[in-house]
């Protein structure tokens, strides 16, 4: 099974500022088979995010995609006050699928 | 428009059973996975499983084999996961969703809006 941790933890920032979330793999995750989901509470997680790099419907372009492998990264341009949420990362590339344990993204 | 639509909370003692649903409209239910995925309290999502309803394939995290039962009837666009014997570490979140393609691997687009099980005695 593949183990994903992100980091940090929790990101503390303020709107308008730039975010940068990390998700690594134990192993290399075939074909970019990464996904980005949000999660507010109360409500079921959203994708954001998938094949490392591709904007779910509906999705702003503030939100982007990038790496391959083993590591692989969101980022929100511009905070907007409804981002502040928890951000998980999955990986579907094995028969097996498995998400990270999320970041916080809090208002600084 | 693609919907799943869960069942309600459960209030369950330990050792009972139960088996909630997931009931899918909106598109061609057969043709797509559909994932159940639990998140304990404050906690992070674990996926737990996944079903095709066409032929009831079925596929089971390590974590989660032999302790609950993932089954579809297609007959009527509904996925379950049961319990035989529940415990007091089953109080969770459950949420089910459907895989965005019907075939290979894709992520989870669509999400039920989750059923809560407590157990507890």
């Amino acid at each position: 099974e593949i183990v994903l941790t992100q980091s940090p933890g929790t990101l503390s920032l303020s709107p308008g500022e730039r975010a940068t979330l990390s998700c690594r793999a134990s192993q290399s995750v075939s074909s970019s088979y990464l996904a980005w989901y949000q999660q507010k509470p109360g409500q079921a997680p959203r994708l954001l995010i998938y094949g490392a790099s591709s904007r779910a419907t509906g999705i702003p372009d503030r939100f982007s995609g990038s790496g391959s492998g083993t590591d692989f990264t969101l980022t929100i341009s511009r905070l907007e006050p409804e981002d502040f949420a928890v951000y998980y990362c999955q990986q579907y590339g094995s028969s097996l699928c498995s998400f990270g344990q999320g970041t916080k993204l809090e208002i600084k | 428009e693609v919907q799943l639509v869960q069942s309600g909370a459960e209030v369950k003692k330990p050792g009972e059973s139960l088996k909630i649903s997931c009931k899918g409209s909106g598109y061609s239910f057969t043709s797509y996975w559909i994932g159940w995925v639990r998140q304990m309290p404050g906690k992070g999502l674990e996926w737990m499983g996944i079903i095709y309803p066409g032929d009831s394939d079925t596929r089971y995290s390590p974590s989660f084999q032999g302790q609950v039962t993932i089954s579809a009837d297609k007959s009527i666009s509904t996925a379950y996961l049961q319990w035989s014997s529940l415990k007091a570490s089953d109080t969770a979140m459950y949420y089910c969703a459907r895989q965005k393609y019907g075939s290979g691997r894709s992520p989870l687009d669509y999400w039920g809006q989750g059923t809560l099980v407590t157990v507890s005695s």
